[in-house]
């Protein structure tokens, strides 16, 4: 998996608390990504990173906030959690053919 | 607006059939076009790509795919099925290093 790693794998929160996830990769990649899958959706962007502390929307962003201080490390923030916000959650880098590699996944559950 | 669609949720064929997993595009210019499978639980693993050249593209598990520009499609197709090829598979298009996902084939292999 291009040496992506999620954490936490599993996460079950209540609607209103903060929530963040981190991705994390070894390749050095530039670009990195987070997209949520729902049944029906197939994966869709919610924000991405071409660069340290450079960030973008993506095509459903509400809600949601990154950040990304190393190049390394991409953080996806869940301000107030909302029940609509279960999913499960990829991060991806980009490879330098254009590729983009896929981590593990993080299943949300907001009850 | 660019997109691309699975027309079939689910394709079921018995093992040893040939396997078509049909992705049609709506993308100006020169389309990036990729295909993922999923497997239960798993992570996204990347399949094949066309960026140009040969219209037939081979990839990975003895998977191809091949671009016709005629009839704005990109299949992904397999010879023989095998069991283990049982998955969620989507197709995607590339615009600025982003990734659009298709909704999902949900291909169920029978013994």
């Amino acid at each position: 998996d291009a040496g992506i790693t999620q954490s936490p794998r599993h996460k079950v929160t209540e609607t209103g608390t903060p929530v963040t996830l981190r991705c994390h990769q070894t390749e050095n990649h530039r670009y990195m990504y987070w997209y949520r899958q729902d049944p029906g959706h197939g994966l869709r962007l919610i924000h991405y990173s071409y660069g340290v502390k450079d960030t973008d929307k993506g095509e459903v962003s509400d809600g949601y906030s990154v950040s990304r201080s190393k190049t390394e490390d991409f953080l996806l923030t869940l301000e107030s959690a909302t029940s609509s916000q279960t999913s499960v959650y990829f991060c991806a880098t980009l490879d330098p053919t254009d590729t983009q590699y896929f981590g593990p996944g993080t299943r949300l559950t907001v009850l | 607006a660019q997109s691309v669609a699975q027309p079939e949720d689910q394709v079921n064929v018995a093992e040893g059939n040939p396997l078509t997993v049909k992705c049609t595009y709506s993308v100006s210019g020169n389309p990036y076009l990729f295909w993922y499978v999923q497997y239960p639980n798993r992570g996204l693993q990347f399949l094949l790509k066309y960026i140009t050249g040969d219209n037939l593209v081979k990839g990975s598990y003895g998977f191809e795919a091949e671009f016709n520009k005629s009839q704005t499609s990109f299949h992904l197709k397999k010879p023989s099925a095998l069991v283990s090829d049982s998955a969620l598979y989507f197709c995607a298009f590339s615009n600025d290093y982003k990734l659009s996902f298709g909704a999902g084939t949900t291909v169920t292999v029978r013994a």
